[in-house]
């Protein structure tokens, strides 16, 4: 089945206690997103990829930092997590620019709740 | 990078037609108009997307005007499994394709 997963869907941790999320699609897309989304804010852009060590930032890329080693995974990385940062995360992909498609399939997304 | 403008919600009943209109004023030339739909604490999913005038698919339509500075997307009979939120982007393949701008959609509230 095509789809991207995340991992973990729900994480609970303290300020400062690094954390990934795994993001991985089976669809050999090339272009993959992060976005966050809070109550009034819609989903903003966290970072993005073009592809395989392509990545650039999205609108709210401060406090995140992301890697594109392989084409299906883009992991999320926290360094030292705050508070402002409890959040819902979505994981997307897309066929890209060699696909000829923009259309964005989204993960399950990842609840995390920074104490 | 152009940005839209939604109402932030609608009501509607069950087996009326829902009109959703989205303006993007400042929509380039390239640009393409999609639209998502989102159930709560689920991604968003494609609905349709569209460069002018009319496209239709299985689910909905999507109108777009000569001068593109808005587009209106239309879901017919909506039922209580249509309430979501519908997001409106401008931007895609080929030329504007890396940021994407969801902004905070229309809450589609649809009652029995």
């Amino acid at each position: 089945e095509a789809q991207v997963t995340q991992n973990p869907r729900y994480l609970i941790t303290v300020t400062g206690k690094k954390l990934t999320v795994t993001c991985s699609q089976n669809m050999n897309h090339e272009y993959m997103s992060w976005y966050r989304q809070d109550p009034g804010l819609g989903l903003r852009q966290i970072y993005y990829s073009m592809n395989v060590e392509v990545t650039d930032k999205g609108d709210v890329p401060e406090g995140y930092k992301v890697s594109r080693k392989e084409k299906r995974n883009f992991p999320l990385i926290l360094e030292s997590p705050s508070p402002n940062q409890t959040s819902l995360y979505f994981c997307a992909s897309s066929p890209g620019l060699a696909g000829g498609s923009d259309t964005q399939y989204f993960g399950p997304g990842t609840r995390l709740t920074v104490l | 990078l152009a940005k839209t403008t939604q109402p932030i919600s609608m009501d509607s009943y069950e087996g009326q037609e829902v009109n959703i209109t989205c303006s993007h004023n400042n929509i380039a030339t390239n640009d393409y108009i999609t639209w998502y739909q989102q159930f709560p604490s689920q991604g968003p999913r494609f609905i349709i997307q569209g460069y002018k005038t009319k496209v239709t698919n299985e689910v909905a339509s999507l109108f777009i005007p000569a001068d593109r500075k808005s587009s209106t997307l239309s879901l017919p009979r909506v039922s209580l499994s249509d309430t979501a939120v519908y997001y409106c982007l401008v931007g895609g393949v080929p030329y504007n394709f890396n940021k994407f701008y969801f902004g905070s959609g229309t809450k589609l509230n649809v009652k029995p």
